[in-house]
């Protein structure tokens, strides 16, 4: 099946760090991938879908300027969360979709968690 | 609006029971799934639903979708404690460029 790979699994770090989440599709190619954000005992909500070779959308409420996403490839989405402050602390989860189906569902990465100190 | 409803949010049952879990979404789509996630851990693909009246069934779980009721069921049968978890559904809305919203999820713990 699809594989999605996130890196890293795990970020520590200290406040006012950026941060960079990788997410590869492996086996497919995927023009859109988006990224979520989920916290505690909270569903997925949804920050900005990424489109290869064009710039992102972002979901009403996320800061573009805070959340960098770069979709350079058709394998490959990278998320900076730019001089993260511990209210960033959250699972970070990527997606991506099959370029050639619609009926396919979105195969998720195995998430980021994100702790800020 | 665009929403995506699950009920109930917590459900706790003992093992070998069956129990539905509703996901109701407020417009038109033919595109549903169902997802699960362990704690700490992402999202599995459990079933993708296309068309009214699509029946899709893995296991103990079976999931329906009925686009004229805007309304998705995940039965469980005979619930085992490895089926406690978090179970989403999520709608793919019409034109919104494959982007797809979540319920909040129904976290499901089987009693031994």
């Amino acid at each position: 099946g699809a594989v999605v790979s996130q890196h890293p699994s795990r970020v520590i770090c200290k406040s006012g760090t950026s941060v960079k989440i990788e997410c590869r599709s492996l086996d497919f190619q995927a023009t859109t991938m988006f990224w979520y954000r989920q916290f505690p005992k909270q569903s997925l909500m949804l920050m900005a879908t990424s489109n290869e070779g064009s710039k992102a959308t972002y979901e009403q409420g996320v800061e573009k300027d805070k959340f960098l996403i770069n979709h350079a490839s058709l394998t490959l989405s990278t998320l900076t969360v730019t001089s993260a402050h511990p209210e960033d602390s959250s699972f970070y989860i990527c997606s991506a979709k099959w370029a050639g189906s619609r009926n396919q569902p979105q195969h998720f990465g195995d998430g980021t968690r994100l702790s800020i100190l | 609006e665009l929403k995506v409803e699950q009920n109930p949010l917590f459900l706790s049952m003992q093992e070998g029971k069956n129990y539905t879990i509703y996901c109701n979404y407020s417009t038109t789509s033919d595109r549903l799934y169902w997802y699960r996630q362990d704690p700490g851990k992402s999202l599995e693909s459990l079933f993708v639903l296309l068309s009214n009246g699509a029946v899709k069934q893995e296991g103990r779980l079976m999931a329906s979708l009925d686009t004229k009721a805007r309304l998705s069921t995940l039965h469980i049968t005979a619930a085992v404690h490895d089926l406690s978890a978090t179970y989403f559904c999520a709608v793919d809305f019409m034109n919104r460029d494959d982007k797809i919203i979540f319920g909040k999820g129904t976290r499901l713990h089987i009693l031994p």
